[in-house]
């Protein structure tokens, strides 16, 4: 069992690209659950998905911030037109339900220069 | 509100000393887990503890639901423990975790 797999690990993009982070879950793991953490700081939930719906996106900013988890592939979190503050630490997190522990990936770095 | 609480802070230990981590959390918070995030950055899940004591080597967990708190400890702390620890919870719809804003554990040697 190959755990959460979070791909790149660090991603560098100039201000106004897109990134695209990607992330396969725990086999048998149907729900998936993107976080940002901002330096030296705490997570912050950004949105919560089982394969072809989005079941909240409350942490989602409004603008720019896309996510999806198709019936086929890794879940996708797409940052439009990235700018300076959309550097974090995207962490993707896997359950086999909706209310167990949590397993997470290692992270995506994203630096916007 | 929804809060997740630790204290404290930050930890300075020398290698071999027992600690203990506290987590307070609101009503609307249940579900409490604990994580490490070493200093390269990696979470590790260390517990899933809605209620009661758990151990895994050093460490172990009690959770008080109805006294809202839970409690991380580390006993003969080494260099390796170094790094944050966030308690979290579920909150608001399921499967949306709080967080804390993580106790930073150094351990020197």
């Amino acid at each position: 069992n190959a755990g959460v797999m979070q791909n790149p690990r660090h991603l560098v993009r100039r201000r106004g690209q897109e990134a695209r982070l990607r992330c396969s879950p725990m086999k048998g793991h149907s729900h998936v659950y993107w976080y940002r953490q901002l330096p030296e700081e705490g997570l912050k939930f950004m949105v919560y998905l089982q394969k072809e719906n989005i079941i909240d996106e409350s942490g989602m900013p409004k603008e720019r911030f896309s996510a999806e988890f198709p019936k086929e592939g890794p879940s996708i979190l797409r940052i439009q037109q990235v700018v300076r503050g959309d550097s974090a630490a995207y962490f993707c997190a896997s359950s086999p339900s909706g209310a167990s522990g949590y397993t997470f990936g290692s992270g995506t770095r994203l630096t916007v220069v | 509100g929804i809060q997740v609480e630790q204290s404290p802070p930050d930890l300075i230990l020398q290698e071999g000393a027992n600690s203990t981590l506290r987590c307070n959390f609101s009503d609307s918070v249940n579900n409490l887990q604990w994580f490490h995030q070493n200093p390269w950055g990696q979470l590790i899940n260390l517990f899933y503890i809605p209620s009661g004591t758990k151990q895994n080597g050093r460490l172990s967990a009690t959770t008080v639901a109805t006294e809202r708190y839970s409690l991380l400890y580390i006993s003969s702390s080494q260099t390796t423990d170094s790094g944050v620890y966030f308690c979290a919870g579920y909150g608001g719809s399921q499967g949306n975790l709080i967080f804390g804003k993580g106790t930073k554990l150094s351990v020197k040697p």
